[in-house]
């Protein structure tokens, strides 16, 4: 059964501080993966998408990458904002199939000016 | 990308009622919808997943009579909560997909108290 992890459950941080957060699956096999932003009490931000193919994704301040074979990918946060802080989820999609997400339970970041 | 709208974002019913949160996708086909459960600081669980005329597929320990879901048409599913009690107050979010498939969009997620 697939399992994600995020490590660290929470982090803090000050304003233009780079960062990198960490999401680990347990089964290699993976369609693609998929970070999202969640503000307090909302839904869903697609962030990036990672192809089982690709190696990395970039947008704007954001850099995921993927290490399909050791289950790893990590999102790198430039230059960090106060408007940055939310929670972070990773989510891997385990086919091409109809099937659906698998969530971790995400990190908490909290950005200070 | 595509968008998927939730209804409502909050809702606070009485202990007993049930009540009906909607999932539409407005600008494609949604071939697949997914509902997903969050208490809080946790993660999205996965309640069921359902196809356009089909009936909905349960995750185990999900009560299909207790979550009512109809995907009656490509653009719209629906989750009703059926004698709602205080415990299953949580966050619902629901995700569409597209016949392609390549990615899934959420909903802005509805919030259910129940008192």
């Amino acid at each position: 059964k697939q399992e994600v992890t995020q490590i660290p459950a929470a982090l803090s941080v000050p304003e233009g501080e780079n960062l990198v957060l960490n999401c680990s699956f347990t089964d290699s096999a993976i369609y693609n993966l998929q970070w999202f932003r969640q503000d307090p009490g909302k839904g869903l931000t697609s962030l990036l998408l990672i192809q089982s193919s690709q190696r990395e994704q970039t947008s704007g301040r954001l850099n995921a990458s993927l290490d399909k074979s050791s289950g790893r990918s990590t999102l790198y946060i430039a230059a960090s904002q106060p408007g940055d802080s939310a929670t972070y989820l990773c989510a891997v999609r385990p086919d091409q199939a109809g099937t659906a997400l698998i969530f971790g339970k995400g990190t908490t970041l909290s950005v200070s000016s | 990308g595509a968008v998927v709208s939730q209804h409502p974002s909050w809702v606070i019913c009485k202990s007993g009622t049930s009540v009906k949160i909607e999932c539409r996708s407005l600008d494609f086909q949604a071939t697949t919808m997914f509902w997903y459960r969050q208490f809080p600081k946790q993660s999205l669980m996965l309640m069921a997943t359902s196809n356009e005329g089909s009936k909905a597929t349960y995750e185990q320990g999900v009560e299909k009579d207790k979550f009512l879901i109809n995907h009656a048409s490509l653009t719209l599913s629906t989750l009703t909560v059926t004698s709602a009690h205080p415990e299953d107050s949580s966050f619902y979010i629901c995700s569409a997909r597209d016949r392609r498939g390549t990615e899934a969009f959420f909903g802005q997620g509805t919030r259910l108290t129940v008192v």
